[in-house]
């Protein structure tokens, strides 16, 4: 079965600290996503990938950085946290092109104090 | 113009009625159209999406109908059951086009009541 695995589920971290949010996949997929998810916003696209070492920006960038050395492997990275990214974190894969399902992970809810 | 707007926000139904989920977009460049569910606590799942050369797909007690020409689609849940208590999001992409992404509505949270 397809999984999409993001390693913590639940994740406190203070202000100004470097904050690393895995998510591997199995299923040899190209794309990788990101999107955090906030209450009444619906699902906002941070970064996705299209292949290993490439990168887009989505919506919503700012503060945040992404790295794919490997291809079942998406990492986000919060270079300084800040209190207004506490939230909850989606990582999704798909097979390439716009046409193809989106599989997610269960999310990390992220907490910054 | 890369826009999915999803309505209502919110949606309290009877057991054994009809829930109705709207969605409109304007690229006309649009051409791949799921629905994704979402319960608590778990990541959003595909449930059905449909491609604009058919106005209608069913699965189950799940369709999806599609008008082009007012660039709107909608789902709709028939004999709505405790279960279908979710949240739902509808979403829009270019189907055949590499590196893009789905653009997703706000969502609408399904209450179904017994």
């Amino acid at each position: 079965d397809v999984k999409v695995t993001q390693s913590s589920r639940y994740l406190v971290k203070r202000t100004g600290e470097k904050v690393f949010l895995e998510c591997v996949q199995d299923m040899d997929h190209e794309n990788m996503f990101w999107y955090r998810q906030d209450p009444g916003l619906g699902l906002r696209l941070i970064y996705f990938s299209y292949d290993v070492k490439m990168k887009e920006k989505g919506d919503i960038p700012e503060g945040y950085s992404v790295s794919r050395e490997k291809k079942e492997r998406f990492s986000l990275i919060l270079e300084s946290a800040s209190t207004n990214q506490t939230s909850m974190y989606l990582c999704a894969s798909s097979r390439q092109g716009g046409g193809q399902p989106q599989h997610f992970g269960d999310g990390t809810r992220l907490s910054i104090l | 113009q890369q826009q999915v707007k999803q309505s209502p926000q919110s949606l309290i139904v009877q057991k054994g009625g009809i829930s109705i989920i709207n969605c409109a977009y304007e690229n006309t460049a649009f051409d791949y159209f799921p629905w994704y569910q979402q319960f608590p606590g778990k990541g959003p799942a595909l449930l059905i999406a449909i491609r604009p050369d058919v106005s209608e797909k069913k699965e189950g007690r799940f369709t999806i109908s599609f008008n082009k020409s007012a660039k709107q689609f909608s789902l709709h849940i028939m004999d709505s059951q405790p279960g279908d208590s979710a949240t739902y999001f509808c979403a829009a992409s270019m189907a055949n086009q590499a590196g893009t992404a789905l653009i997703f509505g706000k969502g609408t949270t399904l209450s179904v009541s017994s």
